[in-house]
């Protein structure tokens, strides 16, 4: 199927580190995404990795490729309550522009 | 520049009317994008239009959904005889292609159907 599954709900204290997680089918997908969502608005590409590579850094993000299991995950570090938001990972389908989406994570900070 | 944007922002309908959704691409983007968010479903794919090919339509619920994009720009999403299964918010995106397939979303069109 073209299911990108990821967990519904995460946790953490203010500071803390999150870790997203996210498992996608397409084992020839080229691109894979993490967007936020911020209450009310529309989704915004956070980041993305390319899949020839297995993992990518930007300031407080991380994101782990591992393709043999086909799992992604995102790792924000020092989490704040501004990071309160839902998170979709993305897979971009090889061939074509589709991109399919999983259902999202709602990620809670607590102060 | 300009952003995405889609009208009306929010649309209140009966059940049995017809509905027309609009998105604004970013100009110059190639590929437009229509998906469906429910709540607690995440984001459901629809349709997508690139260039001059055919549209893939392989995301429509039903045959009661309907789009076109008009002289490579705007697009209308159309649903008609609504049902109160298509309340949902519904986003539009646009993305410029090659690169990295960067999906810019509009603030989306909220459905309610009573």
């Amino acid at each position: 199927g073209e299911d990108v599954e990821q967990s519904l709900f995460l946790s953490v204290r203010e500071g803390d580190s999150s870790v997203i997680n996210c498992t996608y089918t397409d084992s020839s997908s080229t691109y894979l995404y993490w967007y936020k969502q911020e209450p009310g608005a529309g989704l915004q590409l956070l980041t993305y990795i390319f899949s020839n590579m297995d993992m990518k850094q930007d300031q407080r993000l991380t994101v782990l490729l591992n393709k043999k299991d086909k799992h992604l995950s995102l790792r924000i570090a020092d989490t704040q309550t501004g990071d309160s938001a839902i998170y979709f990972c993305a897979e971009k389908k090889t061939g074509g522009f589709k991109t399919i989406f999983g259902a999202g994570t709602r990620l809670f900070v607590k102060a | 520049g300009a952003g995405v944007s889609q009208s009306p922002s929010n649309k209140v309908t009966e059940k049995g009317k017809d509905v027309e959704l609009r998105c604004d691409p970013i100009s110059g983007h190639t590929a437009l994008y229509w998906y469906r968010q429910s709540l607690g479903q995440g984001l459901e794919f629809l349709i997508y239009f690139q260039g001059n090919s055919a549209p893939d339509k392989s995301g429509l619920p039903s045959d009661r959904f309907s789009a076109e994009r008009t002289g490579g720009s705007v697009s209308t999403l159309t649903i008609q005889r609504t049902q109160q299964e298509d309340s949902a918010v519904y986003l539009c995106a646009s993305t410029s292609a090659p690169g990295t397939y960067e999906q810019y979303f509009g603030p989306g069109t909220r459905l309610t159907v009573t």
